[in-house]
């Protein structure tokens, strides 16, 4: 089975653009997660789908938004950028729910904001 | 809240030397603990978890780690270290519906 896929692989914007980042998780997955990882706060929790319905959301602003589609592959958008939102923005999926489900991380997308 | 302390920022061991990479949890109830492995440039890699059942937890590579309840850690061990396992270990625990909690990472440096 092919694995997680993220596009673009790497991305530079100035502040105040937006922007957005794509996920296709593997095949039979329906649940996608959104991290960020920083230096500074290490790996974060944005956001998770599960056939299309946002079941989580960590402790972000509103400028991070994201979807998904009937085929399971989601979208993350950040409006506004900030110097701060450079990082390494990673998605992950997982199986069905079953309380104990492994997330598979694809390459993430590495922002850089000038 | 639940979390996961990793308290060394850094682990440096000799080729052939066992390998340990520690991480305590703190979590209300049974913890659903995970550990992956980051190469430079690259995503996060799962090694292994424990759910339930057996204390010892056997991975990819040649990794494994145990659960101690009543020490609350999950350490990762490798019996014999090799240079490409040079790498960021995380460790994380279940927080949610396909939320991980991740500690800050521990920095593995195999010493040829």
């Amino acid at each position: 089975k092919a694995g997680v896929t993220q596009t673009p692989r790497y991305l530079i914007k100035t502040r105040g653009q937006q922007v957005t980042l794509s996920c296709s998780p593997i095949s039979g997955h329906r649940s996608v997660s959104w991290y960020q990882q920083t230096p500074g706060q290490g790996l974060q929790f944005l956001f998770e789908y599960f056939s299309e319905t946002q079941r989580n959301k960590g402790n972000f602003p509103g400028r991070f938004s994201g979807r998904q589609f009937s085929n399971s592959r989601s979208e993350m958008n950040v409006s506004t950028l900030e110097l701060g939102d450079s990082a390494l923005y990673l998605c992950a999926s997982s199986a069905p729910p079953g309380g104990g489900e492994t997330q598979y991380f694809g390459p993430g997308t590495r922002l850089l904001v000038l | 809240a639940q979390s996961v302390a990793q308290p060394e920022d850094q682990v440096n061991v000799a080729e052939g030397n066992p390998l340990t990479v520690k991480c305590t949890y703190s979590v209300s109830g049974n913890p659903y603990l995970f550990w992956y492995v980051q190469y430079p440039n690259r995503g996060l890699q799962f090694l292994l978890k424990y759910i339930t059942g057996d204390n010892l937890v056997k991975g990819s590579y040649g990794f494994e780690a145990e659960f101690n309840k009543s020490q609350t850690s999950f350490h990762l061990k490798k019996p014999s270290a090799l240079v490409s396992d040079s790498a960021l270990y995380f460790c994380a625990v279940r927080v949610g519906n396909n939320r991980l909690a991740f500690g800050k990472g521990n920095q593995v440096v195999v010493i040829p």
